[in-house]
């Protein structure tokens, strides 16, 4: 497809499992970004990739939050022993480089902790 | 910290013109976004400012002031499917491009 995919779409798990979270960015896009955004708020920063590498970590919000991407494609978000407080939709995405490129958003994971 | 006030709500008459205002308290930023967000749907570019000034998109304009840490976002001729949630975004570019959204303006057009 010529956009960014995300899976799964929704995803409902019980408290203290772990779930991963995948995103496929725009072929050719060397940038590459996760946000949270819980019910009615704004959307969060959590991490960014430039090629492989996350040269920015600072939205991460525990440690139980990690975040990889191999062959300057896919990225997995992965959520270690998931929390009530974890339920959100995760939106990936992605841009052709850095400085004001437009970041082009994916259509999200619903994730709810039971 | 970089705080970004926006109204909650608006609504608007079809055919009409509209102003989303957006005030951060910040500096620094590489640049001001607006992006737009249907309920249950990913953001999607709408424009941005670098430069003071006004830039003219078709039926939607965004303006910057940098000295005033003020930015607008005008949408002219609304339609219906301009109802959506409308977000003020600061571009820290640099080494991250890391965006820092406001929790967005939720116009409603009305017949």
């Amino acid at each position: 497809g010529a956009g960014v995919s995300q899976s799964p779409s929704n995803k409902v798990t019980e408290k203290g499992k772990d779930v991963e979270l995948r995103c496929d960015p725009i072929s050719g896009h060397t940038a590459l970004y996760w946000y949270r955004q819980r019910l009615g708020q704004g959307l969060e920063f959590l991490i960014y990739f430039q090629g492989n590498s996350a040269p920015d970590k600072s939205g991460l919000p525990s440690d139980r939050f990690s975040a990889e991407r191999t062959g300057e494609s896919v990225s997995t978000l992965t959520i270690q022993r998931t929390q009530q407080e974890d339920s959100a939709v995760y939106l990936c995405a992605s841009s052709l480089g850095t400085g004001l490129d437009e970041q082009f958003f994916g259509p999200g994971t619903r994730l709810t902790v039971l | 910290g970089q705080n970004i006030d926006q109204p909650t709500e608006m609504t608007a008459t079809e055919g009409a013109i509209v102003q989303i205002n957006c005030t951060y308290q910040t500096s620094g930023f590489n640049g001001l976004f607006w992006y737009q967000q249907h309920a249950g749907e990913a953001p999607t570019f709408l424009s941005y400012n670098v430069l003071d000034g006004l830039e003219e998109k078709g039926r939607f304009s965004s303006f910057l002031s940098r000295s005033k840490g003020y930015s607008y976002l005008l949408l002219k001729e609304l339609q219906m499917k301009d109802s959506a949630s409308y977000l003020c975004v600061l571009n820290y570019g640099g080494a991250t491009n890391k965006l820092i959204f406001g929790t967005g303006t939720l116009l409603a057009v009305q017949p």
